[in-house]
């Protein structure tokens, strides 16, 4: 069973506003990975980090920054909140012996208004 | 450039088995074929991989064919509730899944 946490599932705020998205997992995963995914498309990788202290952009440039101060833990920000910006995110992880097999938090569903 | 191919969508009735199937002709020798599902808007959960062998688990099976371009995923008795869209992936699993392409997958309807 996956323990892998997300929140708030979902959020609605204005233009402007400053926002983090909260992922936690509790399998000692030194992976972890957002994806951005707007309703009904693909699945897009926009940060990745390989354990603490280590962040990198993915796939899809992102105007959003990401932070992995401990193990368990990998929030992702936005600095000022845009209606571009209004998507699904779903956080994942990973072990380092099996990259292949991610275990995906159930999403934080964005809306900027 | 897409690793995988896969039909945009499929209907299988309640009862039967659904058989989803995936292009990977340019796989590498040590690459995977990994099996996703992603049920409406919820995050993508994994089924199923192999190498080349033939592997089953309680979700499904996965068949690869010999020269290992192409595989098909079973689920036995397909229910309602697997309706779902279905994510067939090659990556290393030693790779970092900052490779892992989900692509658009089949999109599974199981109708009652």
């Amino acid at each position: 069973e996956a323990d892998i946490y997300q929140t708030p599932r979902y959020l609605v705020i204005g233009t402007g506003k400053k926002i983090t998205l909260e992922c936690s997992q509790t399998m000692g995963h030194d992976k972890m990975y957002w994806y951005q995914q707007d309703p009904g498309m693909e699945l897009h990788l926009i940060h990745y980090s390989y354990g603490v202290n280590s962040t990198e952009k993915g796939d899809l440039s992102s105007e959003s920054t990401v932070s992995r101060i401990r193990t368990e833990h990998f929030p992702l920000t936005l600095e000022s909140a845009r209606p571009s910006h209004t998507s699904q995110y779903l956080c994942a992880s990973s072990a380092s012996w099996n990259t292949g097999e991610l275990f995906f938090g159930e999403g934080s569903r964005l809306t900027v208004l | 450039d897409a690793k995988t191919t896969q039909p945009p969508s499929m209907d299988c009735a309640e009862g039967r088995a659904a058989n989803l199937p995936c292009n990977h002709s340019t796989i590498s020798g040590n690459e995977y074929v990994y099996w996703y599902r992603q049920i409406h808007s919820q995050g993508p959960q994994y089924i199923i991989h192999g190498l080349k062998n033939n592997e089953t688990n309680e979700m499904a099976s996965l068949i690869i064919t010999e020269d290992r371009k192409s595989s098909t995923l079973i689920l036995p008795h397909a229910t309602l509730r697997d309706t779902a869209v279905y994510y067939c992936i090659v990556t290393l699993p030693q790779g970092g899944s900052e490779k892992l392409v989900f692509g658009k997958g089949t999109k599974l309807t199981v109708n009652p």
